[in-house]
């Protein structure tokens, strides 16, 4: 069974940094690209960072561009987004995916707040 | 970045109707277009993949169509368990890009 599980997430200050991780499991982590997708509260959708497979190719939204990093740790079967100079608007609830094209699997979400 | 124009937002309907939601591209994306639902409190769950490919597991009331700019998403009889939102995604090119969702209630 395919799972995705995130974590890291909470309560931090504006212009602070926090990184969550997705760790993976029931599929060879190593053969997919992988998503961050957030969705702030009572809002849509919005795709934030993609790695490919072997971290060749990576893309950002413009609203995170030079302030967020991807990565990934294939060995650890893990996913991480590097969060900095955070923002209010940050806020909301990030999702891992897997997949450049379908987003097929989804974890449940992590939760990052940006407050004073 | 390609825009897609979700319509309507809110659809209300009863028991065994069929309804259909829309996405809009802003440009040509071909057939890369995919569909998912959200229940309350859940991650989306993929239904519709490349436009008219239903993932699987899904039930075969869910249908997708289209291609180049307008999509649509069909249920061909409403089940109670559909309520949720919908959202379609692009993935013709990146950025990849969400519709702003379709919330499906029970009249």
């Amino acid at each position: 069974e395919v799972q995705l599980v995130e974590s890291g997430g909470g309560l931090v200050q504006p212009g602070r940094s926090l990184k969550l991780s997705c760790v993976a499991s029931g599929f060879t982590f190593s053969n997919y690209g992988m998503n961050w997708i957030r969705q702030a509260p009572g809002k849509g959708l919005e795709w934030v960072a993609y790695i490919s497979s072997g971290s060749s190719y990576i893309y950002y939204a413009e609203t995170v561009k030079g302030r967020f990093t991807i990565s990934r740790d294939n060995a650890k079967n893990t996913l991480y987004l590097q969060m900095t100079s955070l923002r209010s608007e940050d806020t909301a609830l990030y999702y891992c995916a897997r997949g450049g094209q379908r987003f097929d699997y989804w974890g449940q979400g992590v939760m990052v707040t940006v407050s004073s | 970045d390609i825009q897609m124009t979700q319509s309507p937002s809110f659809l209300s309907a009863s028991v065994g109707d069929r309804v259909t939601i829309n996405c809009k591209a802003s440009q040509n994306i071909n057939r890369y277009l995919n569909w998912y639902q959200q229940k309350l409190g859940e991650a989306p769950k993929l239904l519709i993949y490349n436009a008219n490919s239903l993932q699987t597991g899904i039930p075969s009331r869910f249908s997708g169509s289209g291609s180049g700019t307008d999509f649509t998403l069909t249920i061909s009889s409403l089940q109670p368990e559909d309520v949720a939102t919908y959202f379609c995604l692009q993935h013709n090119s990146w950025p990849r890009t969400f519709g702003a969702g379709t919330k499906l209630e029970l009249k």
